[in-house]
């Protein structure tokens, strides 16, 4: 248990509404990450942070944005969700090095 | 070109049967190199972390990484029903820690 939540763990919404998925760590870790995942893509990377307020675009960042104002929690929102967003989505914290250690995930049906 | 390349399989093999599962990269800067495990339904686990060149082994698990060849292996010695799963390969270089993953393979052992 890398002592990441992610909520909500499961989510179904209409095209055009925000969404905002929270991911929580119990530790004070400084690098926390966003990914979705899809049949045939593997992971790929949304957002990251290392740091409050210290964020950064990753491989697929269009559409989405991010918000870290405590150490403890990264906000992913999609401003207006598009079926293309359907995904499941994982938190992941780097403690130390560069492992990353995920957590459990959000399945987001946009339809 | 995908900068990560990895057969999607699925893989199916006999219990006790030796597995190899391999990745391929084109980008020389990767120095990390690491291993996930999924479960159907569940986060990616870290199975093994490696880096640079050289290999590295841990109970049944064995990870190589060939460097000048652009080519990672794990291998699963004497495998078991519960080691199916989906295998990602994962690497990076000095970037925020970020990661390049492989779209996984589906390895099923049967009894």
């Amino acid at each position: 248990d890398a002592g990441i939540t992610q909520s909500p763990r499961h989510k179904v919404t209409e095209t055009g509404t925000p969404v905002t998925l929270r991911c929580h760590q119990t530790e004070n870790h400084r690098y926390m990450y966003w990914y979705r995942q899809d049949p045939g893509h593997g992971l790929r990377l949304i957002h990251y942070s290392y740091g409050v307020k210290d964020t950064d675009k990753g491989e697929v960042s269009d559409g989405y944005s991010v918000s870290r104002s405590k150490t403890e929690d990264f906000l992913l929102t999609l401003e207006s969700a598009t079926s293309s967003q359907t995904s499941v989505y994982f938190c992941a914290i780097r403690p130390s090095s560069y492992e990353q250690y995920f957590g459990p995930g959000t399945r987001l049906t946009v339809t | 070109q995908k900068e990560v390349e990895q057969d999607p399989g699925p893989l199916s093999v006999p219990e006790g049967a030796i597995v190899s599962l391999n990745c391929t990269y084109s980008n020389s800067a990767f120095q990390y190199f690491m291993w996930y495990r999924q479960y159907s339904r569940k986060g990616p686990e870290l199975l093994m972390y490696t880096y640079s060149s050289g290999n590295k082994e841990d109970g049944r698990f064995t990870a190589q990484v060939d460097k000048s060849s652009k080519y990672i292996s794990l291998f699963i010695r004497d495998s078991q029903p519960s080691d199916s799963a989906t295998y990602l390969c994962a690497m990076g270089g000095n970037q925020g820690g970020k990661l390049i993953f492989g779209q996984g393979t589906e390895l099923s052992v049967k009894p």
